[in-house]
């Protein structure tokens, strides 16, 4: 079956600028997490949802960083004012429910690139 | 806190040799543990997990991995290594407490040689 689809997977934008990166998760999945890969370093958690609802936003790093996911399906991450520190790889990943023990089934990422 | 640590940052292998890419965690409750494989310009892969039961867990293409609770540790194994299997490998932690999010460690770079 289809698995978890990211759009773009490429972006270059000026520093200042506005983006939004799309996810759309495996089918009847109802937890949804997106993290950041920056280059030689593991991801890192930024959010999860679980339905429309942002359980856990801990990890976004300051309020230039806004998640949403009105359906309970698709996901857009939104990035205001970037900064060259966004640069970055940013994957979205998706389970059948909320829980530590289930395995997340990532995404292929979507490149940023802030110039 | 939880963290993961990775100690190697690659991992050098003869095809048909055994490998081990060595992880150890830390967590407050009781550990769900997670390898994943990331091969170039493409997503995250999962291997296996470790939720509870029997020590030694097998996964997709040939490996398994040992939970060692006494020395925290979740290494990665393969008894006969294909150059194929030469990708960056990261090892996870999430824990019973209500915790969803994973934590990674910083990944190993396994190159497996002819």
């Amino acid at each position: 079956g289809a698995g978890v689809s990211q759009t773009p997977s490429n972006k270059v934008t000026e520093k200042g600028k506005y983006v939004e990166l799309r996810c759309d998760p495996i089918s009847g999945h109802t937890a949804l997490y997106w993290y950041r890969q920056s280059l030689g370093q593991g991801p890192e958690f930024l959010i999860y949802f679980q339905g429309t609802g942002a359980a856990d936003d801990s990890g976004l790093p300051n309020d230039r960083f806004f998640a949403v996911r009105p359906e309970g399906s698709v996901s857009t991450l939104k990035i205001q004012r970037t900064e060259r520190g966004d640069s970055a790889v940013y994957l979205c990943a998706s389970s059948p429910q909320l829980g530590g023990n289930y395995e997340q089934y990532f995404g292929p990422g979507t490149r940023l690139t802030v110039t | 806190a939880q963290s993961v640590a990775q100690p190697e940052d690659q991992v050098n292998v003869a095809e048909g040799n055994p490998l081990t890419v060595k992880c150890t965690y830390s967590v407050s409750g009781n550990p769900y543990l997670f390898w994943y494989v990331q091969y170039p310009n493409r997503g995250l892969q999962f291997l296996l997990k470790y939720i509870t039961g029997d020590n030694l867990v097998k996964g997709s293409y040939g490996f398994e991995a040992e939970f060692n609770k006494s020395q925290t540790s979740f290494h990665l194994k393969k008894p006969s290594a294909l150059v194929s299997d030469s990708a960056l490998y990261f090892c996870a932690v999430s824990d019973s407490g209500g915790y969803n999010k994973l934590i990674f460690g910083a990944g190993t770079r396994l190159a497996v040689h002819p």
